[in-house]
């Protein structure tokens, strides 16, 4: 176990509505990283946070946003869904910024949206 | 054109035998790959990241990079039905803040 979680766990919900995720980093990490999993894909990437700033962003519409709260915690927002958002949304964290060597994913939350 | 291109399988290896997975890469800037092992409804778990040319060992595990011919594979010797899963690779930008992951190879292993 990895020390991050997520959740919710399981989400429905239906085309034009908002949802927010969570994330809780590993204790001693500043830094979070979202990830968006469709089916069969590897992970894209949507926005990394350090210290409660945006520190970088892919390619994704400005209809997800994210926040990250003092604690190092962070929330993933997306509005207005679409289809194609249903995915496996994963969040991982690290005790740097810009590294993927020592970032620690939680166990994804997996979005349906009908 | 893809950045990372991997082979999405399935790739089948007898129980005990050695696998290895390929992974090409675009962009001649990166610095640090990765790979990840996936279970099915998992999320990824870093198996292994490498920096420099060569060869670089853990365990059963053994990554290799090829920075001229812009390939990393992994080898996993004495293959366990444990091992059967989703391989990821990945690299850092240039950016350095965010990694760009291939599709995943999925790799079976027969008893």
């Amino acid at each position: 176990e990895t020390g991050v979680t997520q959740s919710p766990t399981h989400l429905i919900k239906t085309r034009g509505q908002q949802v927010t995720l969570r994330c809780s980093s590993q204790s001693g990490h500043n830094t979070v990283s979202w990830y968006q999993q469709a089916l069969g894909q590897g992970p894209q990437f949507i926005f990394q946070y350090y210290r409660e700033e945006e520190n970088g962003r892919g390619n994704f519409p400005p209809r997800f946003s994210g926040l990250q709260f003092p604690n190092y915690s962070s929330e993933l927002n997306v509005n207005a869904l679409e289809l194609d958002d249903s995915a496996l949304y994963l969040c991982a964290s690290s005790p740097v910024a810009g590294t993927g060597a020592e970032a620690f994913f939680g166990q994804g939350t997996r979005l349906t949206v009908v | 054109q893809k950045e990372v291109e991997q082979n999405s399988g399935p790739l089948s290896v007898p129980e005990g035998a050695i696998a290895s997975l390929n992974c090409t890469y675009s962009d001649r800037g990166s610095q640090s790959f990765f790979w990840y092992r996936q279970y099915s409804g998992k999320s990824p778990e870093l198996i292994m990241f490498i920096y420099s040319n060569g060869d670089k060992e853990d365990g059963r595990f053994t990554a290799q990079l090829n920075k001229a011919s812009q390939y990393v594979s992994l080898l996993i010797r004495d293959s366990q039905p444990s091992d059967s899963a989703t391989y990821l690779c990945a690299f850092d930008m240039d950016s350095n803040y965010q990694l760009i992951w291939g599709a995943g190879t999925k790799l079976i292993i027969k008893p």
